[in-house]
């Protein structure tokens, strides 16, 4: 089962940061956060994905607050090809279980 | 370094024909996991391979099942098409199995049973 919670939609002017947050708040001390992007029919693309500490990528920076029960993705300057769903996904690593637990994701409108 | 494919990426079936995809991970990667999507249940994981076994497998029906080669490929196989299992499929690959391997997905293939 999903164990995130995101808001359903969002949108965000081109050109701003888009800043979506995901609530976490079962997480394990073990389980990573994770975030991916599905842009219209096609297979979800990896954007990101952390323990405790904030990382950045040439995509994406990623927020976990302190107690990790929540995170945020940050787009820096969102495009209008950054419109997609994005989702935040929990994740214990161990061997053996590559299944990741998909829930409905954010919804992302990048508006012109 | 090429992507993960899919083939075909659409496909037209009627009820109670069989159907195999096709997916060939990222070089060097070992393990492959199929995913099915479709509007109602979303992205839900149906099995994974590594080194040629199943590691781990979904809630889904016999009717689905799945195989990899020495080379890594992996096809699955659903038999008995139903119009319900018309669905995006997906293949995701990684290096291993579990830990914090990153997985990266394929296209997809449309399947779509008449």
């Amino acid at each position: 089962d999903a164990k995130t919670t995101q808001p359903p939609s969002m949108d965000c002017a081109e050109g701003r940061a888009a800043n979506l947050p995901c609530n976490h708040s079962t997480i394990s001390g073990n389980e990573y956060v994770y975030w991916y992007r599905q842009i219209h029919s096609q297979g979800p693309q990896y954007i990101i994905h952390g323990l405790k500490n904030n990382e950045t990528n040439e995509m994406a920076s990623l927020i976990i607050t302190e107690d990790r029960k929540s995170s945020t993705l940050i787009l820096p300057h969102a495009t209008l090809r950054d419109t997609a769903v994005y989702y935040c996904i929990v994740r214990v690593p161990q061997t053996g279980a590559n299944n990741l637990f998909f829930g409905t994701g954010t919804r992302l409108t990048v508006i012109p | 370094k090429a992507g993960v494919t899919q083939t075909p990426r659409y496909l037209i079936k009627t009820r109670g024909q069989q159907v195999t995809l096709s997916c060939s991970p990222i070089s060097g990667h070992r393990s492959v996991s199929w995913y099915q999507q479709t509007p109602g249940q979303g992205l839900q994981f149906l099995f994974e391979y590594f080194s040629e076994t199943q590691r781990n497998k979904g809630n889904f029906p016999g009717r689905f099942s799945g195989r990899q080669f020495s080379n890594s490929r992996s096809e699955m196989n659903v038999s008995t098409l139903e119009l319900g299992d018309s669905a995006l499929y997906l293949c995701a690959s990684s290096f291993v199995a579990g830990g914090t391997d990153t997985q990266y997905f394929g296209p997809g293939t449309r399947l779509t049973v008449l």
